[in-house]
């Protein structure tokens, strides 16, 4: 099984919707993080968290919010879509253990289309 | 700011070939962590390589290896005997510290290989 896992996987929805794209992990990791990624931009971090009870901005994070129910799961949500958030969305964890690399997992990835 | 440019939207190798792909950044830090990620069409984000800036040796994996230039703030990837399956998006990303903190990815490179 997948250690990271993004449910949907692809989702078409209509401008003004409210949505939902939830990240879960299984490698017991304290940090959590949601990227988007366009063409030509890369990927860009919109918020993370360290912990259950910490939540931080990252770089684009207008009009989205997220959610850490718990330490494995991580929801981000668009109240209300608009097409140009039209992106492919990761997931990521990481680990904090000192003298270790602490590199990020990602997820699958959802496919997000606004019409 | 931290900041990370690929100058090279696409790059074309011809199979068992030798191809670099280009990343520089910007950053003030002196410790920090620099990755090269490949997206495969499957859209996983897959780690190639890493490397330390406080080691001055360059990182190496198999078939793949880098150029650290600390002064210069470069980091470039080697690509020795190119496959088909290399074919990918690259992506080149920084990270300011070893605490399993955000990522700052480049734009991306689009690389192709010919049989």
């Amino acid at each position: 099984d997948a250690d990271v896992t993004q449910t949907p996987r692809n989702r078409i929805t209509k401008t003004g919707k409210r949505i939902m794209l939830e990240c879960s992990q299984t490698k017991g990791h304290d940090r959590m993080y949601w990227y988007r990624q366009d063409p030509g931009l890369g990927l860009r971090l919109i918020y993370y968290s360290f912990d259950v009870k910490d939540i931080n901005k990252g770089e684009i994070s207008d009009g989205y919010s997220v959610s850490r129910q718990a330490q494995a799961k991580f929801s981000l949500s668009l109240e209300s879509a608009i097409p140009n958030q039209t992106a492919l969305y990761f997931c990521a964890t990481s680990d904090l253990a000192p003298g270790q690399h602490n590199e990020q997992f990602f997820g699958p990835g959802t496919r997000l289309t606004v019409l | 700011a931290q900041t990370v440019t690929q100058s090279q939207p696409e790059m074309s190798v011809q199979e068992a070939e030798t191809v670099t792909l280009s990343c520089t950044y910007d950053t003030s830090e002196s410790d920090y962590y620099l990755f090269w990620y490949k997206q495969p069409p499957s859209r996983q984000m897959i780690l190639v390589i890493r490397q330390e800036a406080y080691k001055q040796q360059n990182a190496t994996e198999n078939r793949f290896s880098v150029n650290f230039q600390k002064a210069a703030k470069s980091f470039s990837l080697k690509i020795s005997d190119s496959q088909l399956g290399d074919a990918a998006m690259y992506f080149c990303a920084y990270r300011r510290d070893n605490q399993g903190g955000k990522l700052i990815f480049g734009q991306g490179t689009e690389l192709s290989v010919k049989p």
